[in-house]
């Protein structure tokens, strides 16, 4: 059983482009989470997605972030216009109707 | 609103020895879940142990143990037997528990960063 699958693991974004971090959820699990870290700092609830609708965006910058959980596919983070204040690790994190949240690896965003 | 405050930024320890990493906590829910992760230094996040509110026995996973004192709001983590490998950082959270269902907002302390030394 795959656990939750993000990638890429790393992505190197000039200022002004646009980042895509993907995130598919363990199979079976229809909540997915985005956390950032900033270094040296805890992770930051980002948004709170079930298949196709956004529960929970409290934690989301107003402008230039934005996030899917479509009926097929990953869950996506689209990050438009970056600049260097959005370097960061993203985690996104998946669950069932239960407590226990399982986490991937992040991706590591490095705007230049 | 709920905070997690974790007041030690670095510790070490010998190895083989045991460490306390502490978290408080603050909240005006009744009904929440106290969390511990470990990120070592390749980034993932490693689920530890778990406790709830209403959990009357501290919870304890191997060689892990939450101390949690509810009238202190705190639920700090205990490793025995430190091992090199627990050398990373550690993370308190605390989700709000009066959602039903797998809604899983978790508040994140800033971390401890745990060196463990043989």
């Amino acid at each position: 059983n795959a656990g939750v699958m993000q990638n890429p693991r790393h992505l190197v974004r000039r200022r002004g482009q646009e980042a895509r971090l993907r995130c598919s959820p363990m199979k079976g699990h229809s909540h997915v989470y985005w956390y950032r870290q900033l270094p040296e700092e805890g992770l930051k609830f980002m948004v709170y997605l079930q298949k196709e609708n956004i529960i929970d965006e409290s934690g989301m910058p107003k402008e230039r972030f934005s996030a899917e959980f479509p009926k097929e596919g990953p869950s996506i983070l689209r990050i438009q216009q970056v600049v260097r204040g959005d370097s960061a690790a993203y985690f996104c994190a998946s669950s069932r109707d239960s407590p226990e949240a399982f986490f991937g690896q992040g991706t590591r965003l490095t705007v230049v | 609103a709920q905070k997690i405050t974790q007041t030690q930024p670095g510790m070490f320890v010998q190895e083989k020895e045991a460490v306390t990493l502490d978290c408080t906590y603050d909240t005006s829910d009744q009904s929440y879940g106290l969390f511990w992760y470990k990120q070592p230094s390749s980034g993932e996040m490693i689920f530890l142990i778990y406790q709830g509110s209403y959990d009357e026995q501290n919870a304890t996973e191997g060689r892990y143990s939450l101390n949690f004192q509810k009238a202190r709001k705190s639920a700090n983590l205990v490793i025995s037997a430190s091992q090199l490998g627990d050398s990373a950082m550690y993370f308190c959270a605390m989700r709000d528990e009066s959602f039903s269902g797998g809604y899983n907002k978790l508040i994140f302390g800033a971390g401890t960063r745990l060196a463990v030394h043989p």
